[in-house]
């Protein structure tokens, strides 16, 4: 168990809906960042967010946002969805930002598109 | 910008042998950490072992070791006494400092042992 947590488990929902994906970090870790893992693109970044502000941008798609909050969760919201959209979502935490520090893994959110 | 090759898509190991899965990394950066995480098929993301560019002994943990070769850009995985439980697929990945502190990972290696 990396201390990572993400809900829900899985997801299924039908294109065009909009879903909200949520992650809480390992205790004392600031960084979240959200990976997309999909059997065509592999495994991608989307996002990084640290202490509540967004620090970098991978391949995100306009249609997906996130945040994190002050308690450090974080939610990834996918709007308009579709087909292509059907992928393991997977949250990670760190505890820098700026320093190379190693990123521990949720169990992903299992994303299936209809 | 960050590129990680893993050239074998599928490899398989007899129980208790060793298997070496091999890793190709293309950075411009000189700080930067190498990663090999596991994939079983649960589909959790489990770290397994870490590099640190600037650490020229090869990191070991348990029966993982890594050979790291920083001119040819090279960071392969060595499994001994290999065990059922390591059946999975194995990623290979690189994080570099200065601006995102984003993982870029390989497609990876699918790995059995069999018994």
């Amino acid at each position: 168990d990396s201390g990572v947590t993400q809900t829900p488990k899985h997801l299924i929902t039908a294109t065009g809906q909009r879903v909200t994906l949520r992650c809480s970090p390992r205790s004392g870790d600031l960084s979240v960042y959200w990976y997309q893992q999909s059997l065509d693109q592999g495994l991608q970044f989307l996002i990084q967010y640290y202490n509540g502000e967004e620090r970098a941008k991978g391949n995100i798609l306009e249609r997906f946002s996130a945040q994190q909050f002050p308690d450090l969760h974080s939610e990834l919201n996918l709007s308009s969805l579709e087909l292509g959209d059907s992928a393991l979502y997977f949250c990670a935490s760190s505890v820098a930002s700026r320093a190379v520090d190693t990123q521990y893994f949720g169990p992903g959110t299992r994303l299936t598109v209809l | 910008a960050q590129t990680v090759t893993q050239s074998q898509p599928e490899m398989s190991v007899q129980e208790a042998e060793t298997v070496t899965l091999s890793c190709t990394y293309d950075t411009s950066e000189s700080n930067y950490y190498l990663f090999w995480y596991k994939q079983p098929p649960s589909r959790q993301m489990i770290l397994v072992i870490r590099q640190e560019a600037y650490k020229q002994q090869n990191a070991t943990e348990n029966r993982f070791s890594v050979n790291f070769q920083k001119a040819a850009k090279s960071f392969s995985l060595k499994i001994s006494d290999s065990q059922l439980g390591d059946t999975a697929m194995y990623f290979c990945a690189c994080l570099t400092q200065g601006g995102s502190e984003k993982l870029v990972f390989g497609k990876g290696t699918k790995l059995t042992v069999n018994p």
